[in-house]
C-alpha cells in the first residue's frame, strides 16, 4: 500500500493553457476527494467520487474545472483556460467508504503564469 | 469563507513548554477532525472526535470537543521539535469526507 499518490508533483503553465492533475487512491478506496490548498489558508473542498459516480461538487468548482473517475480507481482533475487565480495546492484524498480515515495525497502545485 | 476560525494563527515556544489551539465555529458539527501538514505535504490525520465533551489522548496530544459540537481544542504538553508543524482542524457538516477546514495554526518549536 504506497498511499495516495499524485502526479505531476509541480506544474508551471502560461494563463489560458489547459492542465490535468492524476490522482490513484489507496487500492480499494471507494471514496476520493479532490481539495485545494492557497497559500495561509486550509484546504477547500471541491468535489467527491464514491466508485466512478461524482456525488457532490462545490460551488468552488467553475465551470472551466472537470473531473472525472472513469472506472473508480484513478481520478483526474482538468482545469480549462487556467487562470492566475487558479494557482494552488490540489490535493487528492481518499477513503474506504465512510466513518475511516481520510488519507490525503502529497498534493499538486500548481503555478499559473 | 473559513467557517472554522483556528486561533492562534501563528505560536512558537520553546522544547517543553506547553501550548493550546483552539477551533471555533457558529456551526455544529457530527464530527471533527484534527490534521498536522508538513511544507510540501498533505495533511495528515491525527484524530477525529465524534461525541460532544469528547477528550481523546494521544501521546503528548488531548483533543477536546465542545459539548454542543461548535468547538475543539489541541493541547500538547512538553512540546518537542518534532512537533512543529501546520495543525488544521477540519469539521464534518453533512457528508463524510466533504470537510471544512480552518486555515490552520503554524506551530513552531525551537530546541
Amino acid at each position: 500500500d504506497t498511499g495516495v499518490s499524485q502526479d505531476p508533483r509541480h506544474k508551471i503553465t502560461k494563463r489560458g493553457q489547459n492542465v490535468t492533475f492524476r490522482c490513484d487512491p489507496i487500492s480499494e478506496h471507494n471514496r476520493l476527494y479532490w481539495y485545494r490548498q492557497t497559500l495561509g489558508q486550509g484546504p477547500e473542498f471541491l468535489t467527491y467520487f464514491q466508485n466512478e459516480a461524482q456525488l457532490e461538487k462545490s460551488r468552488l468548482l467553475s465551470d472551466r474545472f472537470s473531473a472525472e473517475r472513469p472506472k473508480g480507481s484513478f481520478s483526474t482533475l482538468e482545469i480549462q483556460r487556467t487562470e492566475q487565480g487558479d494557482s494552488a495546492m490540489y490535493l487528492c484524498a481518499s477513503s474506504y467508504g465512510t466513518g475511516n480515515t481520510i488519507y490525503f495525497g502529497e498534493g499538486s502545485w500548481l503555478t499559473v503564469v | 469563507t473559513q467557517l472554522l476560525e483556528q486561533s492562534p494563527q501563528f505560536l512558537s515556544i520553546q522544547e517543553g513548554e506547553n501550548l493550546t489551539v483552539y477551533c471555533n465555529s457558529s456551526s455544529v458539527f457530527s464530527s471533527l477532525q484534527w490534521y498536522r501538514q508538513e511544507p510540501g505535504e498533505g495533511p495528515v490525520l491525527l484524530v477525529t472526535v465524534v461525541t460532544g465533551g469528547e477528550v481523546k489522548k494521544l501521546k503528548r496530544l488531548t483533543f477536546q470537543f465542545g459539548d454542543a459540537r461548535k468547538d475543539s481544542s489541541l493541547h500538547i504538553t512538553a512540546a518537542q521539535p518534532g512537533d512543529t508543524g501546520l495543525y488544521l482542524c477540519a469539521g464534518e457538516a453533512d457528508s463524510w469526507g466533504k470537510l471544512q477546514f480552518g486555515a490552520g495554526t503554524q506551530v513552531v518549536v525551537t530546541p
